[in-house]
């Protein structure tokens, strides 16, 4: 398996415009992840889904931010209107039960001006 | 609920030197416990795992870690740090009754002198 896919790997963006990161889980994961990563607040969990279902979305921000899982190999994670405040690295992750540990994609790192 | 809690975010050690990383944790129910190793621009991945079986695990890279409970402590040690051990380490836990979310320490990142 190639591992759990993110795309774009960089974003750069004006302040106002939508954002969409994408995410192809490990194939057979259950659960997907996304996360957020700044220098000031470190690995934030923003929404997990398990079998596609939003689990808990408690981490996403504001209304600006929100999360689809439409099928088990596709997740997005929009921004709609991205701020400056919005630049960090977000990453996706996937896991099982079967399968206890998180696995991370290589991270889109999201600037905008 | 869980936490974790990762004492000291900056270690610095020289090539050759013990390496400690220090990771305590807390859980209502039994513990999984993880260590995640992030190199520059990259995602993290798993150095190693423990999930109720032996208490001390090894992992990647000649890495292990010790599960206490005693101390809720699960702490991750290298004899001989090397020059590319130089990263950004996290400690996570997960209960083992639910197969959902992680919660992440605030990182501890390693300098490795030569």
């Amino acid at each position: 398996d190639a591992g759990v896919i993110q795309s774009p790997r960089h974003e750069v963006t004006e302040m106002g415009q939508e954002v969409t990161l994408r995410c192809k889980p490990i194939s057979g994961h259950d659960y997907l992840f996304w996360y957020r990563q700044t220098m000031m607040r470190g690995l934030e969990l923003l929404i997990y889904f398990n079998n596609n279902v939003p689990i808990d979305d408690s981490g996403m921000p504001e209304d600006r931010f929100s999360a689809k899982m439409p099928n088990a190999s596709f997740s997005t994670l929009k921004i709609q209107p991205s701020e400056p405040r919005d630049s960090a690295v977000y990453f996706c992750a996937s896991s099982s039960r079967q399968v206890t540990e998180a696995f991370f994609g290589q991270g889109t790192r999201l600037t905008v001006v | 609920a869980q936490s974790v809690t990762q004492l000291g975010s900056h270690v610095s050690v020289s090539e050759g030197a013990l390496v400690l990383l220090r990771c305590n944790y807390s859980s209502s129910v039994p513990p999984y416990l993880f260590w995640y190793v992030q190199y520059p621009n990259q995602g993290l991945q798993l150095l190693l795992k423990y999930t109720s079986a032996a208490t001390l695990v090894k992992g990647i890279n000649g890495f292990e870690a010790e599960f206490k409970k005693s101390e809720t402590s699960f702490h991750l040690t290298k004899p001989s740090a090397h020059m590319s051990d130089a990263a950004e380490y996290f400690c996570a836990v997960k209960r083992s009754t639910n197969a959902g979310k992680s919660t992440f320490g605030d990182g501890t990142t390693l300098t490795v002198k030569p």
